[in-house]
């Protein structure tokens, strides 16, 4: 297994554009999570998936904010209309079990609003 | 709920000296507690995890922590530092019983002085 991997590593993008990053865990895991982390700050949490389920979002995730895992593998997380506060690395992890075993990080993509 | 605190956002030892960074963690309940390496445009690595059992985690590259619970700590120890060390360290907390993510700490920033 090669890890977590996201898609693209980095995203240069104009304010009010749309853009989706891709994310594939680790084939075993059935949950995969999103964070954003900012310069200078640690990771914080957006939104997690047991399988295909969502089943957690941060108040971080405004309505511009979507994220899907429509099959159980890959995620997709999509931001609407960005904004210059939207540029930080974006990045996913997956796990068997949260709270045992860790997470798995992919390298994240870093997102550049200007 | 849980969080950690970081004290100290910049650490500086020399090559072969003692590394301790230092983390406090928050929880209502037993914590599982984790320290996480994220190298320059990389995500983020798992060092070692205390998840109940032996207080003393050993880790990859030579890293250990003690999980002190009177002192509420989790610091991360390595006993001579190494060029290759040079990295930010992340703290992170979860209550453990299945909650769906983990808390970072704000990250202490490595710097090995040859």
């Amino acid at each position: 297994d090669t890890g977590v991997s996201q898609d693209p590593r980095h995203k240069i993008t104009k304010r009010g554009q749309n853009v989706t990053f891709r994310c594939d865990p680790i084939s075993e895991h059935n949950r995969l999570y999103w964070y954003r982390q900012t310069l200078g700050q640690g990771p914080e949490f957006l939104t997690y998936f047991q399988n295909e389920a969502q089943l957690e979002k941060s108040r971080l995730l405004s309505d511009r904010f979507s994220a899907e895992r429509p099959k159980g593998s890959f995620s997709t997380l999509e931001i609407q209309r960005t904004e210059q506060g939207d540029s930080a690395m974006y990045l996913c992890a997956s796990s068997l079990k949260q709270g045992v075993d860790g997470y798995t990080f992919g390298s994240g993509t870093r997102l550049t609003v200007v | 709920a849980q969080s950690v605190t970081q004290l100290g956002s910049h650490v500086s030892v020399s090559e072969g000296a003692l590394v301790l960074l230092r983390c406090n963690y928050s929880s209502s309940v037993p914590p599982y507690l984790f320290w996480y390496v994220q190298y320059p445009n990389q995500g983020l690595q798992l060092l070692l995890k205390y998840t109940s059992a032996a207080t003393l985690v050993k880790g990859i590259n030579g890293f250990e922590a003690e999980f002190k619970k009177s002192e509420t700590s989790f610091h991360l120890t390595k006993p001579s530092a190494h060029m290759s060390d040079a990295a930010e360290y992340f703290c992170a907390v979860s209550d453990g019983t299945g909650a769906n993510n983990l808390f970072f700490g704000t990250g202490t920033r490595l710097t090995v002085i040859p």
